[in-house]
């Protein structure tokens, strides 16, 4: 089974500091994607990667960065978090579309950051 | 622009049907996805359309007309189980980026 992992369910941290959230997957997927779900406005990307080193911009990047320095691994950065960053992030993997488009996505976890 | 409409609610009982619309504006498009989220869980993926006409996957089945821009997703024989948010997502470019709906809460009770 595909498996995305996503390094911490659970982060609380203060207004102003730095933000690493972590995703790797074993299934050798070349897109990687950044979610944020907030209620009400369903799943929102905030960045794609199609390739290591490779990343794409989605509908809302403002105040994110992303890092692919190896394909399994797809890291999200909050440079100076906000509240208003506060919400469930969500990463999410799948295979070229060359090889078949399927339109799924595998989903880790999860991870909820709370920023005070 | 692009923007994607489903109802925010459904409620039905055990051993019925139901379904949920989806109606999406968008430019381009490759096909229409749907997943299913329980609460504090991962989306899992259900289906996924890129002709016109139903799928059918044991109990759910999924459908598109991509001239009307509109889908639906069909819940047969409901469990208590269903109870669970379902999004509709439209592939609009390559990579198999999605863009996804607000979603649709369904309730199923006894």
């Amino acid at each position: 089974d595909v498996k995305v992992t996503q390094s911490s369910r659970y982060l609380v941290k203060r207004t102003g500091e730095k933000v690493f959230l972590e995703c790797v997957q074993d299934m050798d997927h070349e897109n990687m994607f950044w979610y944020r779900q907030d209620p009400g406005l369903g799943l929102r990307l905030i960045y794609f990667s199609y390739d290591v080193k490779m990343k794409e911009k989605g509908d809302i990047p403002e105040g994110y960065s992303v890092s692919r320095e190896k394909k399994e691994r797809f890291s999200l950065i909050l440079e100076s978090a906000s509240t208003n960053q506060t919400s469930m992030y969500l990463c999410a993997s799948s295979p070229l579309q060359g090889q078949g488009v399927t339109g799924e996505l595998f989903f880790g976890e999860g991870s909820r950051l709370t920023v005070l | 622009g692009q923007s994607l409409e489903q109802p925010s609610e459904v409620t039905a009982v055990e051993g019925a049907i139901v379904q949920i619309n989806c109606t999406y504006q968008t430019s381009g498009f490759y096909g229409l996805s749907w997943y299913q989220q329980h609460d504090g869980g991962a989306p899992t993926f259900l289906s996924y359309n890129a002709l016109d006409g139903l799928e059918e996957t044991g109990r759910f089945s999924s459908f598109l007309s991509r001239s009307d821009s509109y889908g639906y997703l069909l819940l047969q024989e409901l469990q208590m189980k269903d109870s669970a948010s379902y999004f509709c997502a439209v592939m609009n470019t390559g990579f198999q980026k999605l863009v996804f709906g607000t979603g649709t809460r369904l309730l199923v009770s006894p």
